[in-house]
């Protein structure tokens, strides 16, 4: 049974560019959520997909965006890349009434 | 608005001793509180997790939590450490039957000593 799996696992990008990041969710899992991890902090809630639609998110600017396809899978979008976007991004899977499963993470180095 | 305080930034204890690793929070509304593990350049791994009934939870890894709302806390416990048990580890919570995201506390660092 796979377990969420996420893409690519290291990212070095320049400031002011884009990045998307690529996210599938464990089997039978139908919500998918992203949070950011700064060097030394807890995780932070970007925000949740469920039906293809966001549905929850947290305080985040709008140069994070994000979709979910028809088979679940998300991607995270952030535009117009700062220095303090450098993290590690973490994907969270579940279902109605579930626990969250993690993936390992994408670590975006911004230069 | 809901937090989660980890008042301890690490937690040293020699190997074969038991461990409690602190967690208080704060939502409005019932929560649901998790422990998650992270090991180094890695992702989170669930170790438990507290909906509903019985105040003591099992986990993984002979991890257990005990919820206790008068306090509002949810601190881990391991009866008998192991060096392999040493690892950053998280507190979360988020109101139940929403759909906000969870709200971690900043972790702490468990440090088993041989």
């Amino acid at each position: 049974d796979a377990g969420v799996t996420q893409s690519p696992t290291h990212l070095i990008k320049t400031r002011g560019q884009q990045v998307t990041l690529r996210c599938s969710p464990k089997s039978g899992h139908d919500t998918v959520s992203w949070y950011q991890q700064a060097l030394g902090q807890g995780p932070q809630f970007i925000f949740q997909y469920y039906e293809e639609e966001e549905r929850q998110r947290g305080n985040f600017p709008d140069r994070f965006s994000g979709h979910q396809f028809p088979n679940y899978s998300s991607e995270l979008n952030v535009n117009a890349l700062l220095l303090g976007d450098s993290a590690l991004y973490l994907c969270a899977s579940s279902s109605t009434g579930g626990g969250y499963t993690f993936g390992s993470g994408t670590r975006l180095t911004v230069v | 608005a809901q937090s989660v305080a980890q008042p301890e930034d690490q937690v040293n204890v020699a190997e074969g001793n038991p461990l409690t690793v602190k967690c208080t929070y704060s939502v409005s509304g019932n929560p649901y509180l998790f422990w998650y593990v992270q090991y180094p350049n890695r992702g989170l791994q669930f170790l438990l997790k507290y909906i509903t009934g019985d105040n003591l939870v099992k986990g993984s890894y002979g991890f257990e939590a005990e919820f206790n709302k008068s306090q509002t806390s949810f601190h881990l416990k391991k009866p008998s450490a192991l060096v392999s048990d040493s690892a950053l580890y998280f507190c979360a919570v988020r109101v139940g039957g929403g759909a906000d995201g969870l709200t971690f506390g900043k972790g702490t660092h468990l440090i088993i000593q041989p």
